[in-house]
């Protein structure tokens, strides 16, 4: 079976531009998180879903970042704009509800803005 | 606040050497505990889990932790280090209750000396 799917593995660009991640959940699971890594804060949870609807969007850091889940089994995370400090690994991970554990994370999203 | 901590930042061991990574969680309800292992530019990959039991669990590539309520730790162990074992390692709790947030310690590198 496919895993959590993230695109693009790696993404530069220079400040101001708009950057868009995705990700594609694991069949049949409803509920999606994404998280950030950097080195000064460790892994941190940025918003989850479940069933399309946001639940808790309160890790995003500032209205620069926006997330969406158009279908069931697809998410968006949009920065715009970008900034350096937005430099980080972004995962996603997905799971049955938002009780089930694990989640299942995909391999990340390294984004670095110039 | 619930939060995880994983006191040593880096770890060397020997190789054949025996290894054991601390993780102390707060907050007073029963959790979920993993411990996730990350290889340079890789994704999380989970190594094992605790819900409810034997204390003692067995994960993958010879890993096992052990779940100890009274000192709220989950303290990971391996009896013979590998060289491809180093990697940096993570310990996250989850904890059922309103939030559903999956909260990670900050890791702990591994290194492995020949």
């Amino acid at each position: 079976d496919a895993g959590v799917i993230q695109s693009p593995r790696h993404e530069v660009t220079e400040m101001g531009q708009e950057v868009t991640l995705r990700c594609k959940l694991i069949s049949g699971h409803n509920s999606l998180f994404w998280y950030r890594q950097t080195m000064m804060r460790g892994l941190e949870l940025l918003i989850y879903f479940n069933n399309n609807v946001p639940i808790d969007d309160s890790g995003m850091p500032e209205d620069r970042f926006s997330a969406k889940m158009p279908n069931a089994s697809f998410s968006t995370l949009k920065i715009q704009p970008s900034e350096p400090r937005d430099s980080a690994v972004y995962f996603c991970a997905s799971s049955f509800s938002p009780g089930d554990q694990p989640q299942h994370f995909g391999d990340g999203t390294r984004l670095s803005i110039l | 606040a619930q939060s995880v901590t994983q006191p040593d930042i880096h770890i060397t061991v020997s190789e054949g050497a025996s290894l054991e990574l601390r993780c102390n969680y707060s907050y007073g309800a029963t959790p979920y505990l993993f411990w996730y292992v990350q290889s340079p530019g890789q994704g999380l990959q989970l190594l094992l889990k605790y819900f409810s039991g034997d204390t003692l669990v067995q994960g993958i590539k010879g890993f096992e932790a052990e779940f100890k309520r009274s000192q709220s730790s989950f303290n990971l162990r391996k009896p013979s280090v590998h060289w491809s074992d180093a990697a940096e390692y993570f310990c996250a709790v989850f904890w059922m209750d309103s939030s559903y947030k999956l909260i990670f310690g900050s890791g702990t590198r591994l290194l492995v000396r020949p």
